[in-house]
């Protein structure tokens, strides 16, 4: 039963374009989503997140839209950079049990 | 100066052995955690300690055991490793309270054959 969703799991774009990575999630009780990014042969990194009353957080390149209704979220990253390569991970934390659901990652390459 | 290591990173090991992942983090945080990734990529919560008390424990064979001998080690050891084990191991810490952002180790590979 996975509670978070990551159905793309490779994506290309090429440098200076949009990137945008989505996610898909079943539990209501969720109250903050984020995002991690992950390079190869290192852990995790938290990039950015989104209380579930926003339905939208800007940090430099990266913005996450929160859609409710749909129990969607999505990275955007404008522009795209060759060190955007990695693997982005979207994650939820399950409100009152202080434990993060992750996704399984989607792995974005950025074209030169 | 790596704020979580995890060692081995890597380690292959025999069915039916035992063996143990060590983690340590200097960030001063006071929760760590243990992470799996399956076949499928899911990273998945293990275990969670709070200043050495266990407060998340999931569905876990207790074959896995946590140590967490001070706040800045957090041990997995598993008993009688089974082929299902292999698996991507991640140690994570933070703040008390601020388990939102979680600093990761490199993550330890394990091979059972």
């Amino acid at each position: 039963d996975q509670q978070v969703k990551q159905n793309s799991p490779s994506l290309s774009v090429q440098e200076g374009r949009i990137s945008i990575l989505n996610c898909d999630y079943t539990n209501s009780m969720f109250d903050y989503f984020l995002w991690y990014k992950k390079y190869p042969a290192e852990g995790p990194t938290f990039l950015i997140s989104i209380s579930s009353i926003k339905d939208k957080n800007e940090d430099g390149r990266f913005t996450v839209f929160l859609n409710k209704s749909a129990k969607h979220l999505s990275l955007h990253i404008v522009p795209s950079q060759p060190g955007d390569s990695a693997v982005y991970f979207c994650a939820a934390n399950l409100q009152g049990a202080q434990k993060l659901v992750f996704g399984q990652g989607t792995r974005l390459t950025i074209n030169p | 100066d790596t704020a979580v290591s995890q060692t081995p990173k890597y380690l292959v090991t025999q069915m039916g052995n035992d063996k143990s992942i060590k983690c340590e983090q200097n960030l001063g945080h006071d929760t760590m955690y243990w992470y799996k990734q399956d076949s499928k990529k899911f990273l998945k919560i293990m275990f969670s300690y709070n200043n050495k008390e266990l407060i998340i424990n999931e569905t876990v064979p207790n074959r896995f055991s946590p140590k967490s001998p001070d706040k800045a080690h957090l041990n997995l050891h598993i008993n009688s490793l089974e082929l299902g084990d292999s698996a991507v191991y991640f140690c994570a810490s933070s703040l008390r309270g601020g388990h939102l952002e979680q600093f990761f180790g490199p993550g330890t590979r394990l091979t059972v054959l």
